[in-house]
């Protein structure tokens, strides 16, 4: 079974709204770590956001929030206020285990392209 | 802001031969990692390693592969006898023991031919 799965092959999104990049999760784990990172044209993996499985609150950081809804097992990324800029490729990843470090198990991915 | 630092960016090798991709981690990390990622597909990881030694692999990682860590600095991939659905692009990463974060590397995209 996956581990991780992003069931949204590409997305659209108007500049200036915002788009929701959905994210599942599978882990019988109690402690986990739940990660995602945009992966440009130009190949490198830039992280963006964090949430750890004891987090009471979602994480935020600037126009990127996590919506984390443990019972369902989603972790989706919320971008607001898109930019042309956002248009990349967008991996959800996990880390089991209540350890920093560990191996990440990545989804299959989602391509966002934001139009002007 | 600290990098972790991959070279070369970009390397063709002809099938059979063998390569060495080479990282230098951020320098007050202990953890180190190999992942890759065929084109267009999802980032698989390899290998962690940690205190001179594996600490996991993944089915991927078999016997043509192996990692080092020759000095205080460098993190090395090695493909013994490279085929050509070795061709990816190798991500190196990073990670301390009470942060969260990960860093990765800018990758190196292999070609094998």
């Amino acid at each position: 079974a996956q581990k991780i799965t992003q069931t949204q092959p590409g997305m659209f999104v108007q500049e200036k709204e915002a788009v929701t990049l959905d994210c599942t999760y599978d882990t019988s784990d109690p402690s986990y770590g739940l990660f995602w990172y945009k992966q440009p044209s130009s190949g490198e993996m830039i992280f963006l956001i964090y949430q750890g499985s004891y987090d009471q609150q979602n994480a935020t950081e600037g126009r990127y929030s996590l919506n984390f809804q443990k019972a369902r097992k989603s972790a989706n990324l919320v971008i607001s206020a898109s930019q042309l800029g956002d248009s990349a490729m967008y991996f959800c990843a996990m880390r089991e285990g209540d350890t920093s470090y560990g191996k990440l198990t990545f989804g299959q991915g989602t391509i966002l392209t934001v139009h002007p | 802001e600290p990098e972790v630092t991959q070279t070369p960016s970009h390397q063709v090798t002809q099938m059979g031969q063998e390569v060495i991709l080479r990282c230098v981690p951020i320098s007050n990390h202990l953890y180190f990692y190999w992942y890759r990622q065929i084109l267009g597909q999802k980032v698989e990881f390899l290998v962690s390693f940690y205190n001179n030694e594996i600490s996991e692999k993944s089915e991927i990682f078999d016997d043509q592969f192996s990692v080092e860590r020759p000095d205080g600095s460098n993190f090395t991939l090695k493909i013994r006898s490279t085929k050509l659905e070795d061709s990816a692009m190798y991500f190196c990463a990073s990670s301390e023991t009470y942060t969260y974060g990960y860093t990765f590397g800018s990758g190196t995209r292999l070609t094998v031919v």
